[in-house]
């Protein structure tokens, strides 16, 4: 079983700035790596796929980076509709089942 | 545009079986490559993949949940549908059908509660 984690558990960053998640794999999910965003009371909503590739709609501000077991979600400027949990999932193995780390909670400061 | 809704009874007895159907609308559940899932969310905590059957009818589960787990297709119905049986508490949780590999479509999805 490929296990993700992420970190921080919390960041608590204003808004305006950077934010920078992390999401670490047991072994190599290659760029097979997608980073959700929930809401309270709300399904996930898929950001970024391919490790790097926004999904429809998601605002330039989102871009994720890495490959292999290290993974980097930046939102480079924060919104106030940005805090939320984010949680990455890989889906590389064959044939493919899902993994999901344990989340990031993005607070503001 | 997809759309996706889980329906099901919200409270089920320890030791029954928890059955919800997801209804997909907008495309059809047997065209194209996409993998069809149950993922749940226990209240507070994260994401648990349950299963999913492919447009082929093929389905791989969650080695963890893998003998109480069956995931059905009713392509006529463009539905598909989870069982889990002999739940428990830890079985409470709000259980969400989805569509894809990278997971581009989310029921709302319904909270489960095991209780007796």
């Amino acid at each position: 079983e490929i296990v993700m984690t992420q970190s921080p558990a919390t960041l608590s960053v204003s808004p305006g700035e950077r934010a920078t998640l992390s999401c670490r794999a047991s072994q190599s999910v290659s760029s097979n790596l997608a980073w959700y965003q929930q809401k309270p009371g709300q399904a996930p909503r898929l950001l970024i796929y391919g490790a790097s590739t926004r999904a429809t709609g998601i605002p330039a501000r989102f871009s994720g980076s890495g490959s292999g077991t290290e993974f980097t979600l930046t939102i480079s400027s924060l919104q106030s509709e940005d805090f939320a949990v984010y949680y990455c999932q890989q889906y590389n193995n064959w044939p493919p089942w899902y993994t999901f780390g344990q989340g990031t909670k993005l607070e503001i400061k | 545009q997809v759309q996706l809704q889980e329906s099901g009874p919200g409270l089920v007895k320890p030791s029954q079986t928890l059955s919800l159907t997801c209804t997909v609308s907008g495309g059809s559940i047997s065209s194209g490559d996409y993998y069809w899932s149950w993922i749940r969310q226990p209240p507070g905590k994260g994401l648990e993949w349950i299963g999913y059957i492919y447009y082929s009818g093929s389905t791989y589960y969650n080695p963890s949940l893998k003998s109480r787990v069956t995931i059905s297709v009713d392509t006529s119905k463009n539905q598909f549908s989870l069982k889990l049986s002999s739940v428990t508490a830890a079985d409470t949780a709000v259980y969400y059908c989805a569509r894809g590999l990278q997971i581009d479509y989310w029921g709302q999805g319904t909270l489960v509660t095991v209780s007796s």
